[in-house]
């Protein structure tokens, strides 16, 4: 089966940074993406690693580490908007996603 | 149509009645997903679609059936309700096989009495 462990709840201060830690126990392994999903909406697109290292995208960067079966996603210069649930996902063998159960962060001014 | 779109929004269900959630999408993906999402438990794959025509079962498909007659349509059929069916059901699509990004839909908001 699939595991993948993230923290239930993360609080930082608007305009400092948060990283989000996802460990994962899978069988095989075929990429990994972080999903951002506000309240009451769908899941959307942050990020996709499938090789060890460090992806940025403006604000937002992603690690992963394959040989530790770990990932993190950093947010960077935090604002109100960026509170939301983060859900960690890995394709295994079968290639589909397992979740893990998400991370909400909430951002105070 | 932009997208992936889901219908009904909401919808509360007696227990033991038939329901289908339909799903939709314009992007011409070969791949289609059904999710529930509960709280704690994060999102749980039912059923999906490799491509029309096809189907394959997910982490939870008891109580669940799917069909996928062509490339847009992929609905997911409840055939006799029951309360722990109650959730938030996402369909997704993704159109590699390899990277899988998947798109999803606004969600169906289903209670089950």
């Amino acid at each position: 089966g699939q595991n993948i462990d993230q923290p239930t709840e993360m609080t930082a201060t608007e305009g400092a940074i948060v990283q989000i830690n996802c460990t994962y126990q899978t069988s095989g392994f075929n990429g990994l993406f972080w999903y951002q999903q506000h309240a009451g909406e769908a899941p959307t697109f942050l990020s996709y690693n499938v090789l060890d290292g460090l992806e940025e995208k403006g604000r937002f960067s992603s690690f992963l580490s394959r040989s530790k079966g770990y990932s993190y996603l950093l947010l960077k210069e935090l604002q109100m908007k960026d509170s939301a649930s983060y859900l960690c996902a890995v394709i295994g063998d079968d290639y589909k996603l397992s979740f893990g159960a998400g991370t909400t962060v909430t951002v105070r001014a | 149509i932009a997208g992936i779109t889901q219908a009904p929004t909401s919808q509360i269900l007696a227990a033991g009645r038939r329901m289908t959630l339909r799903c939709t999408q314009d992007m011409r993906h070969n791949a289609m997903y059904w999710y529930r999402q509960d709280l704690g438990l994060g999102l749980r794959l039912i059923h999906y679609s490799n491509t029309a025509g096809t189907t394959g079962k997910g982490e939870v498909p008891d109580g669940y059936s799917v069909s996928r007659a062509n490339t847009d349509d992929f609905p997911l059929t409840l055939a006799s309700a029951v309360p722990s069916q109650t959730s938030v059901y996402f369909c997704a699509s993704s159109d590699s096989l390899d990277r899988n990004e998947q798109f999803f839909g606004p969600g169906t908001r289903l209670t089950v009495l």
